[in-house]
């Protein structure tokens, strides 16, 4: 059974640090590029970033360029997001997915819920 | 960026009825990278169509899609008690991955 843990949310103030984390068995992780996704009431579902298999590559949505790291240890068979200055509307529940299947994602974890307040 | 419009934002249906759900699109999709995601409270999304019309394994052929260009359509032919959920379509092109806002399928 594909499983996918996210972990490390919580209460943080503004311009505050998290680094989550998404724990994966079930499936062989060193071959899926992997995602995380956040979700809000007021903006839905919201892709944050995406890294290859190799970890070469990376990709942010504009709103966190600069400020989201996002690693993976294939080892582990683990998922990392590393968030620094973080802000009001970064508050959300953060997923980590993954997919084969013409970028779109069939595996997803619960969430992790961040809240960034004062 | 590519922008996804789902409409309408809330579906009031019975079940038994059809379901029709729309996701229009800023720019053309290619390479048929269009998919549907259904959500329940509580919990994550779950994948039901990728590549415009392709169904996920073990999802029941009442769910179909269909559409091309900048139009795409989910519809589920008759509502069963479980489907009354929310539906997310989502599109990828050129590194960037982008959701529509939902549209909430519920009991009339």
């Amino acid at each position: 059974e594909v499983q996918l843990v996210e972990s490390g949310g919580g209460l943080v103030q503004p311009g505050g640090s998290l680094r989550l984390s998404c724990a994966t068995s079930g499936f062989d992780f060193s071959r899926y590029s992997m995602d995380w996704v956040r979700q809000t009431p007021g903006k839905g579902l919201q892709w944050i970033s995406h890294i290859s298999t190799d970890s070469r590559t990376t990709y942010y949505a504009d709103s966190v360029k600069g400020r989201f790291t996002i690693s993976r240890d294939n080892a582990q068979n683990s998922l990392f997001l590393q968030m620094n200055s973080l802000r009001d509307d970064d508050t959300g529940v953060y997923h980590c997915a993954s997919g084969f299947l013409q970028n779109s994602f069939n595996y997803w974890g619960q969430g992790t819920l961040v809240t960034v307040s004062s | 960026e590519i922008m996804l419009t789902q409409s309408p934002d809330t579906l009031s249906l019975s079940p038994g009825e059809r379901a029709t759900l729309s996701c229009r699109t800023s720019q053309r999709v290619t390479d048929k990278q269009l998919a549907w995601y259904q959500q329940k409270f509580g919990q994550a999304p779950r994948l039901l169509i990728y590549g415009i019309s392709s169904r996920v394994d073990g999802v029941p052929d009442k769910f179909s899609g269909s559409g091309s260009g900048t139009d795409f359509t989910l519809t589920i032919s008759r509502l069963d008690p479980e489907d009354f959920a929310v539906y997310y379509c989502q599109q990828y092109t050129q590194s960037l991955w982008t959701f529509g806002q939902g549209t909430k399928v519920e009991i009339k």
